[in-house]
């Protein structure tokens, strides 16, 4: 079993819409999440990071925690074109390595 | 922009060949972490470096090698170039201190490419 899984898509929004991008993970051990968006051919960049269930807001993105359910989730709001990317999901816990899931790509329609 | 970069951004390599990919981290950062990600796949773990010292390994094979320097910078070394060595190799960097590791930040990668 993979430590994390992220559905994959591919999934296309038109302009203006709200995303909801989701990742799974195993060990409740795990206390560190983070979202990544990846543009084609580049390196990721980190979007969001946080460590606790609830939810983290910046600008048009949320993060969203779930311990209970070891559920993750990045919602984006009046989403945009230049929101097109694969994002990536990665989890972590102190003393350990980075686990990344496989990716959603996103396009968003004009 | 992050700050850390990675040389060549390209690089076309021959089976059997060997190849070294360079990094520099991030101002202030003392951990590298390198990653292989392959086409429509994440990025998997193949080792880490703190404070020159290799600090945690995946499920790599030893022809996969590296180097931390003293100014904080790293190299991938892969010996004997197989076909499926063809992917982006991702540097990360990031801060590690007596209360654990924080996030990493990363390069933009060398496409390699296994004939």
């Amino acid at each position: 079993q993979k430590e994390v899984e992220q559905d994959p898509g591919p999934l296309s929004v038109p302009e203006g819409a709200i995303v909801s991008l989701n990742c799974t993970y195993s060990n409740s051990a795990f206390q560190y999440f983070m979202w990544y968006r990846q543009y084609s051919r580049k390196g990721p960049e980190l979007l969001m990071y946080t460590y606790s269930s609830g939810n983290k807001e910046d600008g048009r993105f949320t993060a969203q925690v779930d311990k209970s359910s070891k559920y993750i989730s990045l919602f984006i709001r009046d989403s945009q074109p230049s929101d097109s990317a694969t994002y990536l999901c990665a989890i972590t816990r102190p003393g350990r390595q980075f686990y990344f899931g496989t990716g959603t790509s996103l396009t968003v329609i004009p | 922009e992050t700050g850390v970069t990675q040389s060549p951004t390209h690089l076309i390599k021959t089976r059997g060949q060997q190849v070294t990919l360079r990094c520099s981290s991030q101002s202030g950062h003392n951990t590298v972490s390198w990653y292989q990600q392959a086409l429509g796949q994440g990025p998997q773990f193949i080792f880490q470096y703190y404070r020159e010292e290799e600090n945690g390994r995946g499920n790599f094979p030893p022809r996969f090698s590296g180097l931390q320097f003293p100014n904080y910078s790293s190299e991938l070394n892969v010996n004997a170039l197989e076909l499926d060595d063809s992917a982006l190799y991702l540097c990360a960097s990031s801060l590690s201190t007596s209360g654990g590791q924080e996030t990493q930040y990363f390069g933009p990668g060398t496409r390699l490419l296994v004939l």
